[in-house]
């Protein structure tokens, strides 16, 4: 079946950039989700973007698409502590079978 | 305001109980999904219902049970031969590409 992978753990300083990584195995059109959840909390949908673009940028959050390697990034600028969370990336069609999401990436921003 | 209600926050469950999650939306959404999520695990896919009056097994639906005879309504039962589910419980829905819309989720502990 369709897989989704990401690195556990991330820490960065405060005012410096975020990259998360995610890397998918579905090789059909597709979309792409990120999604941020604090502690105790439900998921919360940040931003998306479809297989046929290279990138999308919504004010601090950059999201980059390498569609030759199956790999997605979400950059968060200027980070601050309030972004610390788990970050989970996810695939699919909806409406179709469900997203596969990925293990999350738990960010820790250092003050 | 439009979302997704999660109940009850907390709740315990004595050994051989079988006790009922409640998820209702007020997104006039087709599929709704729940998911169990356990550290380090991700989100695991427990079942989801693309339509009312009818639902389909996720990765890990032995132990659970769930019924869909309202659009608005999803409630998942978690059963007796459920022998490990002490873990967080989340519910979504999706209507479009847009992605999944979570609720809060519901923290359950056998004690």
């Amino acid at each position: 079946g369709e897989d989704v992978e990401q690195s556990l753990f991330l820490s960065v300083r405060e005012g410096d950039s975020s990259v998360i990584n995610c890397t998918y195995t579905d090789s059909s059109s597709t979309y792409l989700y990120w999604y941020k959840q604090e502690p105790g909390a439900g998921l919360q949908l940040l931003t998306y973007i479809f297989s046929n673009m290279d990138m999308k940028q919504d004010q601090r959050l950059t999201v980059l698409l390498n569609k030759k390697d199956k790999h997605l990034s979400l950059r968060i600028a200027d980070t601050q502590t309030g972004d610390s969370a788990i970050y989970f990336c996810a695939e699919g069609f909806p409406g179709n079978t469900p997203l596969v999401f990925g293990k999350g990436t738990r960010l820790s921003v250092i003050a | 305001d439009g979302g997704i209600t999660q109940s009850p926050k907390y709740l315990f469950r004595k050994e051989g109980q079988n006790v009922t999650l409640s998820c209702e939306q007020n997104l006039n959404h087709d599929a709704m999904y729940w998911y169990r999520q356990d550290p380090g695990q991700g989100l695991r896919l427990i079942y989801y219902s693309q339509i009312v009056n009818d639902f389909q097994k996720g990765d890990i639906a032995e132990g659970y049970s769930v019924s869909r005879e309202k659009k608005e309504s999803f409630p998942l039962t978690v059963t007796s031969a459920q022998k490990n589910p002490t873990a967080f419980y989340l519910c979504a829905s999706t209507q479009g590409l847009g992605g999944y819309t979570f609720g809060s989720g519901t923290r359950l502990t056998v004690v």
